[in-house]
């Protein structure tokens, strides 16, 4: 089976910008998390979509959003980009209980 | 609240000496616990799991339910080991098993 595939790998923004990122997950993985890992505050927990529905959230603003299509591919948008948003951003499908099986990340640097 | 503490940043070893990497938690409820390691320029991924009670690699991992700990150890640490180990724990509350909650992590670094 291919794994969790995350793109883009990486990519450069300015402040005020938007960026939307996209994650496919491993075939019949049906739950798709996203994680933000920064030196600072390491792997937080953004939100977790199951079956197209946002079924967890972290304690992120309203600025990073999410989505799930009928395929369980998932997207990440962050508007309003600020220089704290420069992150790695790690996308994880499961089939339940924890097991996670994660992507290699997308590196976000807001210039 | 719910939250990991991994109290090392760094732990510096030799080949063949034993090895134990703290992992203490804050939880209300019963957690699910993981160790999920990174190796160099690899993906996050899952090590072990306390409900499974295996040996990965010849890391084991005991929960501590009274002190609330889930260490992972293994007696005989070897040069590939060298890696990043996080523990997590994942809330058992309805909807809540695929949030997991991690430590910020551990280097072990094994030497020769």
């Amino acid at each position: 089976k291919a794994g969790v595939t995350q793109t883009p790998r990486y990519l450069i923004k300015t402040r005020g910008q938007q960026v939307t990122l996209s994650c496919s997950p491993i075939s019949g993985h049906r739950s798709v998390s996203w994680y933000q890992q920064t030196p600072g505050q390491g792997l937080q927990f953004l939100f977790e979509y199951f079956s197209e529905t946002q079924r967890n959230k972290g304690n992120f603003p309203g600025r990073f959003s999410g989505r799930q299509f009928s395929n369980s591919r998932s997207e990440m948008n962050v508007s309003t980009l600020e220089l704290g948003d420069s992150a790695l951003y790690l996308c994880a499908s499961s089939l339940g209980g924890g097991l996670a099986f994660f992507g290699q990340g997308t590196r976000l640097t807001v210039v | 609240a719910q939250r990991v503490t991994q109290p090392e940043k760094l732990l510096s070893v030799f080949k063949g000496a034993p090895v134990e990497l703290k992992c203490n938690y804050s939880y209300s409820g019963s957690p699910e616990l993981f160790w999920y390691v990174q190796y160099s320029r690899q993906r996050l991924q899952l090590l072990l799991r306390h409900i499974s009670r295996e040996s990965i690699k010849g890391f084991t991992a005991d929960l501590n339910k009274g002190e609330t700990s889930f260490h992972l150890k293994k007696p005989f640490a070897q040069e590939e080991d060298s890696a990043m180990y996080y523990c997590a724990l994942t809330h058992s509350s309805p909807g809540g098993y695929n949030k997991l909650i991690f430590g910020a992590g551990t280097r072990l670094a094994v030497h020769p």
